[in-house]
């Protein structure tokens, strides 16, 4: 089945300990998208890639690093700077500039202790 | 300019009852405006969109209203269900534009 596989679904750290999120797509987009999912704040745009090796910051960048090597994937490390790591996060791709839908993952909650 | 506020945070309605989530929204450049549905533990997955050359647009019991003038637009869910039970989120983008802008969400509760 074609969709966006995030993993894994739950993840435990300790302070001060980088984490990556893996998101991986078989639905050939060329767009991929990081959102953090807060109650009462919406989905906010950390990073997102239009092409292989290129990305740009979202609104809420700070304390996060992403690649895209392959078309396919799209890793998210969460970085010791990032303040409030604790939350919810949703990788999404898209396809043509002319479709506007996101296709989201399952999402990845992250708990820092 | 680039926020889209999005009303009320969470919604409890009566089975069968109407459930109505309003969004605002500043660019006047906006012209793509989509509602997502995700169930808990999930992602949002879109449910019905709507682009400002029409003012109304129905699919089954899920209703967009738009309103060009007034910078607002409406999902109106007819005959709620309790399978309805969501969180509700509006978003708006630009055509081409690679970024979507999302609302706050609304936590939609439909009593049996």
């Amino acid at each position: 089945d074609g969709g966006i596989t995030q993993s894994p679904k739950y993840l435990f750290r300790k302070e001060g300990q980088n984490v990556t999120l893996s998101c991986e797509q078989n639905l050939n987009h060329d767009a991929m998208y990081w959102y953090r999912q807060d109650p009462g704040q919406g989905l906010r745009l950390i990073y997102y890639s239009q092409i292989v090796n290129d990305f740009q910051k979202g609104d809420i960048a700070e304390g996060y690093s992403v690649s895209r090597e392959k078309k396919e994937s799209f890793p998210l490390t969460v970085t010791s700077a990032q303040k409030n790591p604790t939350a919810f996060y949703l990788c999404a791709s898209r396809g043509g500039r002319a479709s506007g839908e996101l296709f989201f993952g399952e999402g990845s909650r992250l708990t820092v202790l | 300019q680039q926020q889209v506020k999005q009303s009320p945070q969470s919604l409890i309605v009566q089975k069968g009852g109407i459930s109505i989530i309003n969004c605002a929204y500043e660019n006047t450049a906006f012209d793509y405006f989509p509602w997502y549905q995700q169930f808990p533990g999930k992602g949002p997955a879109l449910l019905i969109a709507i682009r400002p050359d029409v003012s109304e647009k129905k699919e089954g019991r899920f209703t967009i209203s738009f309103n060009k003038s007034a910078k607002q637009f409406s999902l109106h869910i007819m005959d709620s269900q309790p399978g309805d039970s969501a969180t509700y989120f509006c978003a708006a983008s630009i055509q081409g534009a690679q970024k979507l802008v999302f609302g706050q969400g609304t936590r939609l509760t439909i009593n049996p």
